[in-house]
């Protein structure tokens, strides 16, 4: 089946350790995102990539970092500079627009990970 | 209007009643309006996703609109069920590949 993975469910992590969030996806998509989600929030945008071995800050990048040495494989790390790191996190993905004019880049998600940090 | 904005936060009606969400997006530099259902312990899933001023979609009993001149989608659930229940999120997109998110509507159906 086609789709994206992210592991694991929850997470917990003592305060002032790294963290890393595994993302992957067999859909042939050249973009994958991260976003997180707080309660009363909508999806804010951590970091996104367009294409292997590139990706871009986005509206709430400061204490994450990311890496895109794959196609398939997007992880995202949650550093102990992140002030406030409990949340949800989403992962998705998303197929260039010119190759797809019809999804108009429509992206498509995992089923999240919780992590909690005690 | 500078983000996405939904309203209502959040709606509670009965079962076979009609209803419906707004959803309001900066209309600059816009390319696509995407709405997303997302049910608890699920992943959000695309339910319509719409480019041109006027167009309308319909999947079943929900369907949505699009004005882009003044920067507004409205989601319609004709006859809600049970199963509706969800957050409906809606997202525009510019010339990035980036969604802007709204804070979603939280819909509960109950017999």
């Amino acid at each position: 089946d086609g789709g994206i993975t992210q592991s694991p469910k929850y997470l917990f992590r003592k305060e002032g350790q790294n963290v890393t969030l595994s993302c992957e996806q067999n859909l042939n998509h050249d973009a994958m995102y991260w976003y997180r989600q707080d309660p009363g929030q909508g999806l804010r945008l951590i970091y996104y990539s367009q294409i292997v071995n590139d990706f871009q800050k986005g509206d709430i990048a400061e204490g994450y970092s990311v890496s895109r040495e794959k196609k398939e494989s997007f992880p995202l790390t949650v550093t102990s500079a992140q002030k406030n790191p409990t949340a949800f996190y989403l992962c998705a993905s998303s197929g260039r627009r010119q190759l797809e004019p019809t999804l108009k880049g429509e992206q498509f998600f995992g089923p999240g990970t919780r992590l909690t940090v005690l | 209007i500078l983000n996405v904005e939904q309203s209502p936060q959040s709606l509670h009606v009965q079962e076979g009643d009609s209803t419906n969400f707004t959803c309001s997006f900066p209309s600059s530099n816009f390319y696509a309006l995407h709405w997303y259902r997302w049910e608890t312990a699920k992943s959000p899933e695309a339910l319509f996703v719409m480019t041109l001023n006027g167009d309308e979609k319909k999947k079943g009993r929900i369907s949505a609109t699009l004005n882009t001149k003044e920067g507004y989608s409205y989601l319609y659930i004709k006859g809600s069920q049970p199963e509706d229940s969800a957050t409906y999120l809606c997202a525009s997109s510019g010339s990035g590949y980036a969604l802007n998110f709204g804070k979603g509507t939280s819909l509960l159906v109950t017999p």
